[in-house]
């Protein structure tokens, strides 16, 4: 069966601490993956994506993803957290023959403090 | 920078009453979806759209539910009589042509919906 995960719910950091949101997917084969963020009240954005070749992508906002085969994951990392990033965080793999439809996983709260 | 425009931001309604959610998906996008996400809850693929037809859906879209693109513009997602547990945030989303940038969807501001 095709399904998403992310282990934590709730992630708090301090400001210019560093970052990792964990996602697992569970799938035959490599799924598109995407991490979108959603700000308080707001829609969702594209951090970034992968489809295929270089395992470490970079997104918007500082943020960067590695695809690691071995373990079915796409985690999310911020080497240095700001203020602004506070949000929630969604991993959504998008397995083929889905007619591009996303797979929510159920999503990271980051709150971030001063 | 192109986006996807939602209308209305909220829309109250009353159970049973029929709603249009609508949305302008961006100006080159062949490809459209609606989501929706219910307080607390994740994310869920609704329906997508393509040439004029429905592309998949999901199991929560049912009778209820309809989209249309009445025009060269416009998308839009109906339900015919609302329940109290329709009541979410409606997203829409709209892609390109295929290839791999087809596979980027960008989303409106979303719609919340509560039916009382």
């Amino acid at each position: 069966a095709q399904s998403v995960t992310q282990p934590d719910i709730h992630i708090t950091v301090s400001e210019g601490a560093s970052l990792e949101l964990r996602c697992n997917y569970s799938y035959g084969a490599t799924p598109y993956l995407f991490w979108y963020v959603q700000s308080p009240g707001q829609g969702l954005q594209l951090l970034l994506k992968y489809f295929s070749g270089d395992t470490l992508v970079q997104g918007i906002k500082g943020f960067e993803a590695e695809f690691k085969r071995s373990q079915s994951s796409f985690n999310l990392r911020k080497p240095s957290v700001h203020w602004s990033d506070a949000a929630e965080y969604f991993c959504a793999p998008m397995f083929s023959g889905g007619y591009n439809k996303l797979i929510f996983g159920a999503g990271t709260r980051l709150a971030v403090h001063p | 920078e192109p986006e996807v425009t939602q209308t209305p931001s909220h829309q109250v309604t009353q159970m049973g009453q029929e709603v249009i959610l609508r949305c302008v998906p961006i100006s080159n996008h062949l490809y459209f979806y609606w989501y929706r996400q219910i307080l607390g809850q994740k994310v869920e693929f609704l329906v997508s759209f393509y040439n004029n037809e429905i592309s998949e859906k999901s199991e929560i879209f049912d009778d209820q539910f309809s989209v249309e693109r009445p025009d060269g513009s416009n998308f839009t997602l109906k339900i015919r009589s609302t329940k109290l547990e329709d009541s979410a945030m409606y997203f829409c989303a709209s892609s390109e042509t295929p290839g791999e940038e087809a596979y980027e969807q960008y989303f409106g501001p979303g719609t919340r919906l509560t039916v009382t």
